[in-house]
Order: structure tokens, then C-alpha cells, then sequence
């Protein structure tokens, strides 16, 4: 079954870049979404964004600014960038599976699509900004 | 931005009983758009709904989801000592194109 492994650094100072990795093992890369989440302590969920195999991008508007999610098809990997972090970005990073990009012949957003959710997540990665 | 509400905050019951957990959006969605996760201390969220009312793979048949607009609801029959975690619902929307409520914390009384 599919299985996703994540890793970066766990320790940033403020004003530096968040840099993690998601690995996707035991399925289809390319025909899915594949987001980032992630989960202050005590707190709840945020959605970063996600991207496709084809590297087309969505991210949260209130993140944008300084949000990068590429994609490399040639490892089945999608890293996440985060610039210029304070202790707010302090969090448990998740990477996840989204819904298929088309199943048989819709897409999502077409009536008949119905893959609105994460179904596989990695095991996270914790994320400190302290000076 | 479509905001998902869910109530209680905090729910206290018993191994056995029934648990009914609320999500409310701020605007009507379709019932395709929403799922339900849970998240047990320390591990990732888990998929338990989606469509609303769809089982995902592997989801014992005592969760159960229903609703629709702008009123959704978990129901867990009978309460396993597992089944006590946090859960969230999420939607799919426009901007940003996943929100997620602010969770429901189900513990033992």
C-alpha cells in the first residue's frame, strides 16, 4: 500500500527557510494531488497547499507569499518551502495523498468526482523557530 | 472563505455509548466535499468519511456520517476505548481549497 516518509529540518532560527521532503512509496505518483498540512501544537489543521505531477500548484492564500511546493517526478518526491519563518510557522508538518487528478475521465470539480480528501498521510515532522 | 464550525468543543462519554458530533458551515456546500478525520494523540490524522457519508477503507461500520448543506454530523454507535481521539471535519472549497473545522475532542468520562 502506499506509504509516504517525510523528513527536514526540525529546528529553524527566525527568518530562515523551512525546507521539507515527502517520498511516496508502494503507488501511483503521478495521478494524484499531493498536499501539506500542517499543526501548531494544542492547535488544528491548516492546509498549505498542493501540487500535481505536472507541477501545477494551489496554496492557501494566507500563505502564498512565502509558500514553494515543488514536485520530482523522478524520485515520486514533493518538497515544501517555507521562507522567512517565525515562531507562528511552529508546527507538526504533515505531507498527504489527495484525490486522483482524473478517474475515469472526470476531473475533480466535474460532477461525478467525489475524491474531496487526504486518505494517506505521513507520520509528520516537527518544526521549531526559536532564536 | 467557507468556515466549519464543529460542536462540542469537548465531549465526555462512556465506552458503549453513542457519540454525535456536529459541523457546521458557514455557507451551503456540496455533501461531496466533506470528510471526517480522526486523530489519535501523537499519530496523523486518519480518513474515517468522505462524501459526507461514505465509508473509507478499513472504517469499522460503527462511524457513520450524515447531513447535508450546511449542517453535517459523526455519528460512532457505541464507543470502543480507540475511538477516543480528536476529530475534524474539512471541506473542499474555492480559496483555500481545503479548510478544516477546529476539531472535536471525544474523551472518556
Amino acid at each position: 500500500q502506499v506509504q509516504l516518509q517525510q523528513w527536514g529540518a526540525g529546528l529553524l532560527k527566525p527568518s530562515e527557510t523551512l525546507s521539507l521532503t515527502c517520498a511516496v512509496y508502494g503507488g501511483s505518483f503521478s495521478g494524484y494531488y499531493w498536499s501539506w498540512i500542517r499543526q501548531p501544537p494544542g492547535k488544528g489543521l491548516e492546509w498549505i497547499g498542493e501540487i500535481n505531477h505536472s507541477g501545477s500548484t494551489n496554496y492557501n492564500p494566507s500563505l502564498k507569499s512565502r509558500v514553494t511546493i515543488s514536485v520530482d517526478t523522478s524520485k515520486n518526491q514533493f518538497s515544501l518551502k517555507l521562507n522567512s519563518v517565525t515562531a507562528a510557522d511552529t508546527a507538526v508538518y504533515y505531507c498527504a495523498r489527495g484525490g486522483p487528478t482524473m478517474i475515469r475521465g472526470v476531473i475533480r470539480g466535474a460532477p461525478g468526482y467525489y475524491y474531496y480528501y487526504m486518505d494517506v498521510w505521513g507520520k509528520g515532522t516537527t518544526v521549531t523557530v526559536s532564536s | 472563505e467557507i468556515v466549519l464550525t464543529q460542536s462540542p468543543g469537548t465531549l465526555s462519554l462512556s465506552p458503549g455509548e453513542r457519540a454525535t458530533l456536529s459541523c457546521r458551515a458557514s455557507q451551503s456546500i456540496s455533501s461531496s466535499y466533506l470528510a471526517w478525520y480522526q486523530q489519535r494523540p501523537g499519530q496523523a490524522p486518519r480518513l474515517l468519511i468522505y462524501g459526507a457519508s461514505s465509508r473509507a477503507t478499513g472504517i469499522p461500520d460503527r462511524f457513520s456520517g450524515s447531513g447535508s448543506g450546511t449542517d453535517f454530523t459523526l455519528t460512532i454507535s457505541r464507543l470502543e476505548p480507540e475511538d477516543f481521539a480528536v476529530y475534524y471535519c474539512q471541506q473542499y472549497g474555492s480559496s483555500p481549497l481545503y479548510t478544516f473545522g477546529q476539531g472535536t475532542k471525544l474523551e472518556i468520562k
